[in-house]
């Protein structure tokens, strides 16, 4: 089975920083996506950005941007010029291509310092 | 279009009772997925219906079963209810058919069994 981990329950950055959030992920399937989510303090989930594992191209949207290493089963999420709204719960996700079955790591909850 | 609505949003039980939950995916996806939400531990998958039918399943005790009909609203149901089903219970509806698509979710319906 998928397993998805991120070993950084807990997070901080200060105002306008950048910070990377870690995700390392294990399968045998060559075929499949990952993704982040986040999700604000009581309010529902939201997705932040995709990558689908046949792009060699790391996936950018605005200030958030995704490292992706193939070879290591790495998939770290960097947020940049850090603003007080980014405060949530980040979880990794992976999705087989295979089964359409998603997998979700224990998520890292992210405070922006003003 | 409106988003993935669930109710009841709060809900108390005691141990022993049963629960329904309720589940309105985006208007057009087919596909319906339930997850368990605590704290330490994530987001735990409990199933996926597509097209009426149970795609998907993840490791939780009988007590927890759902059902997706024909308008592909869902619902799941715990019986027997146990302090540790204290949970968010989160829905996530999808299009179904592409593995790229993501999962949109609701805000949650939050258990607390006393």
């Amino acid at each position: 089975a998928q397993t998805v981990t991120q070993s950084q329950p807990e997070m901080s950055v200060q105002e306008a920083e950048t910070v990377t959030l870690s995700c390392t992920y294990d399968t045998s399937e060559s075929d499949y996506y990952l993704f982040w989510y986040k999700q604000p303090p009581s309010r529902q989930m939201i997705l932040v950005i995709r990558q689908e594992a046949y792009k060699q191209q790391n996936a950018t949207e605005n200030r958030f941007s995704v490292n992706f290493q193939k070879a290591a089963k790495s998939f770290s999420l960097k947020i940049s010029d850090s603003q007080l709204g980014d405060a949530a719960m980040y979880f990794c996700a992976y999705r087989s291509a295979r089964s359409n079955q998603f997998y979700f790591g224990t998520g890292t909850s992210l405070t922006v310092i003003p | 279009k409106a988003g993935v609505t669930q109710t009841p949003r709060y809900l108390i039980k005691t141990r022993g009772q049963q629960v329904t939950l309720s589940c309105s995916p985006i208007s057009g996806h087919r596909s319906v997925s339930w997850y368990q939400q605590t704290p330490g531990q994530g987001l735990q998958f409990l199933f996926e219906y597509f097209s009426e039918t149970q795609r998907n399943k993840g490791n939780f005790p009988g007590r927890f079963s759902g059902r997706q009909f024909s308008n592909s609203r869902s619902e799941m149901n715990v019986s027997t209810l146990e302090l540790g089903d204290s949970a968010l219970y989160l829905c996530a509806s999808s299009i179904g058919n592409r593995a790229t698509g993501e999962l949109f979710f609701g805000e949650g319906s939050r258990l607390t069994v006393l």
